[in-house]
């Protein structure tokens, strides 16, 4: 079954600069990979999504890129606010929708 | 448009009950996800279901859990005996439909187990 390692487990960073936290995959049929954000008490939000047919997918300060090849992908925040201070969990499936495997979760500080 | 509703919040059993856990998908969506959160990890594939359905059940204990999405009224996982290892957050999330394209699901808030 598909595997998915995620690193760090722990970003600390100041407030402004950029956070980047990268995941790979087992699975070469995967070819969807959702990012969701977890706040302390509360279930995962998904962020920002790219699918296998894309190679890099942008929203704002939030920006993911795949490598399908290497089959890793990441997610990159830039200008950090304390907000953004969160587990942030990648995930990878066949399909939208379909079960994912999730990997370990960096947790990010952002500091003021 | 109310999200995934989970209930109860938090559920505390001792060793030997049984947990029921709820979760009323969003409207018009059919396909429920259960995934177990074990503390500090990351969350873990359990079953997947559709109306009166059990698509995918490889994520589930072999022993104990079972899980029913009814017809009508909300998706349930059911934890017979439960024993303190079972202590976790359990998420439920749910989709209109397979590959639907519309970016994957929406979780619900969970359900934090603690068996005493």
């Amino acid at each position: 079954g598909e595997n998915v390692e995620q690193h760090p487990s722990t970003l600390s960073v100041q407030e402004g600069d950029s956070a980047v936290i990268k995941c790979t995959y087992s699975d070469s049929a995967s070819n969807y990979f959702p990012w969701y954000k977890q706040e302390l008490g509360k279930g995962p939000q998904l962020i920002i999504d790219i699918r296998s047919n894309v190679g890099e997918k942008k929203d704002q300060r939030i920006a993911v890129t795949l490598n399908k090849t290497a089959k890793h992908f990441s997610l990159h925040i830039t200008e950090t606010q304390p907000e953004d201070s969160a587990v942030y969990f990648c995930a990878a499936s066949k399909a939208a929708g379909n079960k994912l495997t999730f990997g370990g979760g960096t947790r990010v500080l952002v500091k003021p | 448009n109310a999200g995934v509703m989970q209930n109860p919040r938090h559920l505390v059993r001792r060793r030997g009950q049984e947990a029921r856990l709820r979760c009323s998908p969003m409207k018009g969506h059919s396909h429920v996800y259960w995934y177990r959160q074990l503390p500090e990890e990351g969350l873990k594939f359990m079953v997947y279901l559709q109306k009166e359905n059990i698509i995918d059940e490889s994520g589930m204990p072999k022993e104990r859990f079972s899980a029913e999405f009814p017809k009508e009224g909300p998706s349930i996982l059911r934890i017979q005996q439960v024993v303190r290892g079972d202590s976790a957050a359990y998420f439920c999330a749910s989709s209109p439909s397979l590959g639907s394209g519309a970016g994957g699901y929406t979780f619900g808030s969970g359900t934090r187990l603690t068996v005493v």
